[in-house]
């Protein structure tokens, strides 16, 4: 079974830009989460989606936008990009967003660099 | 408040030792969920090990073993007879309630070194 999937893997992008980053579920999963991580640091939690809906959003500016298709597959998208916005990127995603033993899995990580 | 502490930032192990990896939590949800996760040069995180806030015994996954002392907000990773592929980050990681649903919080992680 193929597990979670990140596209791309890789990102160069200027000051200002904007970036769309994309992932795909594990089948049958319905919950995504994104979680960044800048170099030497733990990931930090940004948005879980379930359902098409928002369920839990991080501290993290409003230039962080996200949604999830009918699919289940997201978007993460950042706005005028700035270089502490370089990092790994990783999505996770697990069956529900509900707690307990609910593991997430997460994807490779889209890394991005901004100049 | 740092909700996850891992004071650890690099630990070395001689190969075919167990090591303990070190990990405090701190929360008001009376129901949380820990993880460990291993981190290789690769990037992707790989879960090892899952404790419940309300389980009675400690987890285990093969070489993995999760030692839970909930009085102290604890939730250390044993890995026994380490191996070289153990090299790597270790993180761990809280879940708890989250507006709507749950957000993961993850620790700075620890470094592992496997010395052969």
């Amino acid at each position: 079974d193929a597990g979670v999937t990140q596209s791309p893997t890789h990102l160069i992008k200027t000051r200002g830009q904007h970036v769309t980053l994309r992932c795909s579920p594990i089948s049958g999963h319905k919950s995504v989460s994104w979680y960044q991580q800048v170099l030497g640091q733990g990931p930090q939690f940004i948005f879980q989606y379930y359902e098409k809906e928002e369920r839990g959003r991080g501290n993290f500016p409003d230039r962080f936008s996200a949604r999830q298709f009918p699919n289940y597959s997201s978007e993460l998208n950042v706005n005028a990009l700035l270089l502490g916005d370089s990092a790994l990127y990783l999505c996770a995603s697990s069956l529900t967003p509900a707690g307990g033993q609910e593991t997430q899995y997460f994807g490779p990580g889209t890394r991005l660099l901004v100049l | 408040a740092q909700k996850i502490t891992q004071t650890q930032p690099g630990m070395f192990v001689q190969e075919k030792e167990a090591v303990t990896l070190d990990c405090t939590y701190d929360t008001s949800d009376p129901s949380y969920g820990l993880f460990w996760y291993k981190q290789p040069s690769s990037g992707e995180m790989i879960f090892l090990i899952y404790q419940g806030s309300y389980d009675q015994q400690n987890a285990t996954e093969g070489r993995y073993s999760l030692n839970f002392q909930k009085a102290r907000k604890s939730a250390n990773l044993v890995i026994s007879a380490s191996q070289l592929g153990d090299s790597a980050m270790y993180f761990c990681a809280m879940r708890e309630r989250n507006t709507g649903g749950f957000k993961t919080i993850f620790g700075a992680g620890t470094r592992l070194f496997v010395k052969a």
